[in-house]
């Protein structure tokens, strides 16, 4: 099964709280698991991405925590600012015969001042 | 600057009428996507391409297609055969398809939303 589940859909948090998407797949093969970001008519930019060998990746005020066991990871979003809210797409690669990516279905964030 | 045009950025379409749309990128990538984006569905995968003068059909590639006649170039038809087209529609590129770490890293295009009228 090719799935990343997401959630939630849509979370709205006061500025300086901490953010958290959560994820989930099935598949052991998926090797690489990004974190994408979409601003309101862009296109999604990559955020921050980890290795399923390695349990947790922080880059500025953003980290993913990864549970390999549990398969399960999730974005903290630290000290959250309005200038954060946008769409936040998890994503995994692999599994199958290529690499490819498949993304969960969304969240919508909105910080709130 | 290196990256990913897309174009139109909007685009209308009659009932029945193909319309095609352009991707165009300067980062040297070897690999192509076309996703489409519907609001709760995430990013679904068209079509890929790999390499020039070739591309595989993704998760919903009926009434979509593609060519891959030079390397920076690939634009994407949507077809009459589509029968729920209005949608945002997402380029993206990626270094190799198969190659190490930066393999299907993508870099997305700006986007087209096509509305059917």
């Amino acid at each position: 099964q090719q799935q990343v589940k997401q959630s939630p859909q849509s979370l709205i948090v006061q500025k300086g709280g901490i953010s958290i998407i959560n994820c989930a797949y099935e598949n052991t093969a998926f090797d690489y698991f990004p974190w994408y970001q979409q601003f309101p008519g862009k296109g999604p930019a990559l955020l921050i991405a980890i290795r399923p060998d390695v349990s947790e990746k922080k880059e500025g005020r953003f980290t993913i925590s990864f549970n390999k066991s549990a398969k399960q990871f999730s974005l903290h979003i630290m000290d959250s600012q309005p200038g954060d809210s946008a769409t936040y797409f998890c994503a995994a690669r692999g599994g199958g015969g290529y690499q490819k990516v498949t993304f969960g279905t969304g969240t919508k964030l909105q910080v709130i001042p | 600057d290196g990256g990913i045009t897309q174009s139109p950025k909007y685009l209308f379409r009659k009932e029945g009428q193909n319309v095609t749309l352009s991707c165009e990128q300067n980062l040297n990538h070897d690999a192509m996507y076309w996703y489409r984006q519907d609001p709760g569905q995430g990013l679904r995968l068209i079509y890929y391409s790999q390499i020039v003068n070739d591309f595989q059909k993704g998760d919903i590639a009926e009434g979509y297609s593609v060519s891959r006649e030079k390397k920076e170039s690939f634009p994407l038809t949507v077809t009459s055969a589509q029968k729920n087209p209005t949608a945002f529609y997402l380029c993206a590129s990626s270094i190799d398809y198969y190659r190490g770490a930066g393999a299907n890293v993508l870099t997305f295009g700006a986007g087209s939303r096509l509305t059917v009228l």
